[in-house]
């Protein structure tokens, strides 16, 4: 089984569309995050979010909303999608405990997304 | 301020031979550390981290790291090289454990092991 899986694994869409990542984890976790890889494999925090908090990244568009039905799931959503927006983002899962982190961060295997 | 990096773009290093990936960081208390491996067209794997405890921590696949708070220094080790070491290397921090707990990785080292 898949601990973090996410949907669809390659996105191709035109500048000015909306669209969705969907990313499900199974492992019982309570905290899921968002991140981007650009083209140069930098990595940068989007957003987190447990059932207490969202944290966003300040530099984060406002186009780029995370969506949580339940604890096992965090959907990406992007509106009016731009050229610069393409790049791998890669959602994953840990556990946060009293201020501690029990374990380390599981990550999905990534959406490529380009923008045509 | 940048709380993670790693010096080396890229590293080669001969099958069999010993190989280094360096990290240092620069956050202030107690951070957690990590080491992540991202092979191509896939997720990052997690490879080791540093909680507290023993300065020395051993992961996956032989890897270890060597936590140095004086250097401020999380560099990954292997004794041995092998080829399918060859990958993309993420040095990670958390700088203030018990807040959002993101993850702020370095910029990556190309490990390259020729046969």
């Amino acid at each position: 089984d898949t601990a973090v899986s996410q949907t669809p694994k390659y996105l191709v869409t035109q500048m000015g569309n909306d669209k969705s990542i969907k990313c499900e984890q199974n492992l019982g976790h309570d905290t899921m995050y968002w991140y981007k890889q650009d083209s140069k494999k930098f990595l940068k925090i989007m957003f987190s979010y447990n059932n207490k908090e969202l944290i966003i990244n300040e530099t984060v568009p406002n186009r780029f909303s995370p969506k949580s039905p339940d604890k096992a799931h965090l959907n990406l959503h992007i509106n009016s999608l731009e050229l610069g927006d393409s790049a791998v983002y890669f959602c994953a899962s840990s556990q946060y405990l009293g201020g501690q982190v029990n374990t380390e961060a599981f990550f999905g295997q990534g959406t490529r997304l380009t923008v045509v | 301020a940048q709380s993670v990096a790693q010096p080396e773009d890229q590293v080669n290093v001969a099958e069999g031979n010993p190989l280094t990936v360096k990290c240092t960081y620069s956050v202030s208390g107690n951070p957690y550390l990590f080491w992540y491996v991202q092979y191509p067209n896939r997720g990052l794997q997690f490879l080791l981290k540093y909680i507290t405890g023993d300065n020395l921590v051993k992961g996956s696949y032989g890897f270890e790291a060597e936590f140095n708070k004086s250097q401020t220094s999380f560099h990954l080790k292997k004794p041995s090289a092998l080829v399918s070491d060859s990958a993309l290397y993420f040095c990670a921090v958390i700088p203030r454990p018990g807040g959002a707990n993101n993850l702020f990785f370095g910029t990556g080292t190309r490990l390259t092991v020729i046969p």
